[in-house]
């Protein structure tokens, strides 16, 4: 089955600055790739996803790339704000979906 | 964006009983919904997926006797933790998928957590 692979587990940043977290995949076969934010005791949110005949997506401080080659995607949030400060899930789709196993950023005010 | 409903919110029980949660599909007809177990500052877990008029479908190392999916109709699923013991306590979640958005999108409930005593 697809194995998912995300990192950093925690990603501390100053407020203002750029975060950048990375996932890998191993199942060439999916095909799609969303980003969840999850606040403490709350459900996952989507954020942003994108399938995999696209490279780069972004909306507004939000971006995500996509290297189909390597199998990697990564998140990027510029200007970072301290209400940013979550838990964020990578995810990767065939048939299922496969989660990563979150990065907690925390956006120092 | 579609709202999924879980109930409850949280639960706590006796060893050796059984509980059920609730997932429905308020805005939107779901064929299919998943169930995840989430550890604390852990990734999400899928469990099963559930299938309106079917069987679940189980992921490997998942007691498919100890949880108990029904999937009854179009827009509710439960999962019931049959004879809960400590180890159940976890965080339970479930998704699902609004049609014509080819199975992508999923749409969290607000999850359940259990704590059994």
């Amino acid at each position: 089955g697809e194995n998912v692979e995300q990192h950093p587990s925690t990603l501390s940043v100053q407020e203002g600055d750029s975060a950048v977290i990375k996932c890998t995949y191993s199942d060439s076969a999916s095909n799609y790739f969303p980003w969840y934010k999850q606040e403490l005791g709350k459900r996952p949110q989507l954020i942003i996803d994108i399938r995999s005949n696209v490279g780069e997506k972004k909306d507004q401080r939000i971006a995500v790339t996509l290297n189909k080659t390597a199998k990697h995607f990564s998140l990027h949030i510029t200007e970072t704000q301290p209400e940013d400060s979550a838990v964020y899930f990578c995810a990767a789709k065939f048939n299922k979906f496969y989660f990563g196993s979150g990065t907690k950023l925390n956006v120092k005010p | 964006g579609a709202v999924v409903s879980q109930h409850p919110s949280r639960v706590i029980c006796k060893s050796g009983t059984s509980v059920k949660i609730e997932c429905r599909s308020l805005d939107f007809q779901a064929t299919t919904m998943f169930w995840y177990r989430q550890f604390p500052k852990q990734s999400l877990m899928l469990m099963a997926t559930s299938n309106e008029g079917s069987k679940a479908t189980y992921e490997q190392g998942v007691e498919k006797d100890k949880f108990l999916i029904n999937h009854a109709s179009l827009t509710l699923s439960t999962l019931t933790v049959t004879s809960a013991h400590p180890e159940d306590s976890s965080f339970y979640i479930c998704s699902a998928t609004p049609p014509l958005t080819t199975n992508e999108k999923l749409f969290f409930g607000s999850g359940t957590q259990l704590s059994v005593l």
